[in-house]
C-alpha cells in the first residue's frame, strides 16, 4: 500500500528560524517519486521539488533543502531563515511507477511570525 | 507556464442539485485529475483521466462522475449534491513525460 505521513499538523516559528517539515512514506514499488508542494493562502498548490527513488542526493535551492533517506523512508524539507512569505500548508506526495496516481500526506501548516 | 483554470472559485448549491465543476488546462497534458481537500485529510483523489473519454476511479469516487470529451477539459459532476460534499475541489493536470502535477486555484463548494 502507498501512504504518506506528515505527523506535524501545524508548526509556528518566528521569522529567521530554521524549520524542518517531516515526511515519511510507505511503498512497495522499487521505482517511485516523491514531491513537495506549497499551498499558500490563495489556495493554488505550487510544485517545489520532485525526487526519484534512485537519487538520494540531497538538494538545496536557495533557502530550501531536502533530505531524502531511503533507509528511513523519509523525505524531509528544511527552510533556512524562514520568512513570513513561507507561511503556507506544505504537502508531501508519493507516486509509484504508474505516476498517474499521487498519494498526498495530510499537510503541515507552517506559520511564520514576524 | 502551465495554466490550469477552474470555472468558479466559490460555489453555493442546495442539496439535491446537479453540480458541474469545470477544469481547463492549456498545455496539452494527457492526464487530468480531480481531488477534494478537507482539513486533516489532505488531498484525496476522486477521479482521473489519462486520455480523452478515458477515466479511472480514484479513492473516493462515490457520489461523483466525470466527463472528458476534449483533451483540455475535465468536468466533475455531482449528480445530486449532498452536504457531505461541501469541500475544496482541486483540479490538476500532468504530462506523460513530466511527472509533476499542476494545480488549478480550487473551487470551494458549499452545499446547503
Amino acid at each position: 500500500a502507498q501512504k504518506v505521513t506528515q505527523a506535524q499538523t501545524e508548526i509556528s516559528v518566528v521569522e529567521k528560524e530554521d524549520v524542518t517539515l517531516d515526511c515519511v512514506y510507505e511503498t512497495r514499488d522499487t521505482t517511485y517519486y516523491l514531491f513537495w508542494y506549497k499551498q499558500p493562502p490563495s489556495g493554488e498548490l505550487v510544485f517545489l521539488i520532485r525526487r526519484n527513488s534512485f537519487d538520494e542526493q540531497n538538494e538545496i535551492s536557495g533557502r530550501y533543502s531536502w533530505n531524502f533517506q531511503k533507509s528511513t523512508s523519509s523525505f524531509n524539507f528544511t527552510i533556512t531563515a524562514s520568512q513570513v512569505v513561507d507561511s503556507a500548508v506544505y504537502f508531501c506526495a508519493l507516486s509509484g511507477y504508474n505516476f498517474n496516481k499521487f498519494y498526498f500526506g495530510s499537510g503541515t501548516k507552517l506559520n511564520v511570525k514576524p | 507556464d502551465v495554466k490550469v483554470t477552474q470555472s468558479s472559485r466559490y460555489l453555493v448549491k442546495r442539496t439535491g442539485e446537479k453540480v458541474f465543476l469545470e477544469c481547463v488546462q492549456d498545455m496539452d497534458h494527457e492526464n487530468m485529475f480531480w481531488y477534494r481537500q478537507d482539513p486533516g485529510l489532505g488531498l484525496r483523489l476522486i477521479y482521473f483521466s489519462y486520455d480523452v473519454k478515458m477515466k479511472e476511479k480514484g479513492d473516493i469516487p462515490e457520489g461523483y462522475s466525470v466527463s472528458r470529451e476534449k483533451k483540455e477539459r475535465f468536468s466533475l459532476i455531482l449528480e445530486s449534491a449532498s452536504t457531505n460534499q461541501t469541500s475544496m475541489y482541486l483540479c490538476a493536470s500532468s504530462s506523460g513525460t513530466i511527472y509533476e502535477q499542476f494545480f488549478g486555484p480550487g473551487t470551494r463548494l458549499t452545499v446547503l
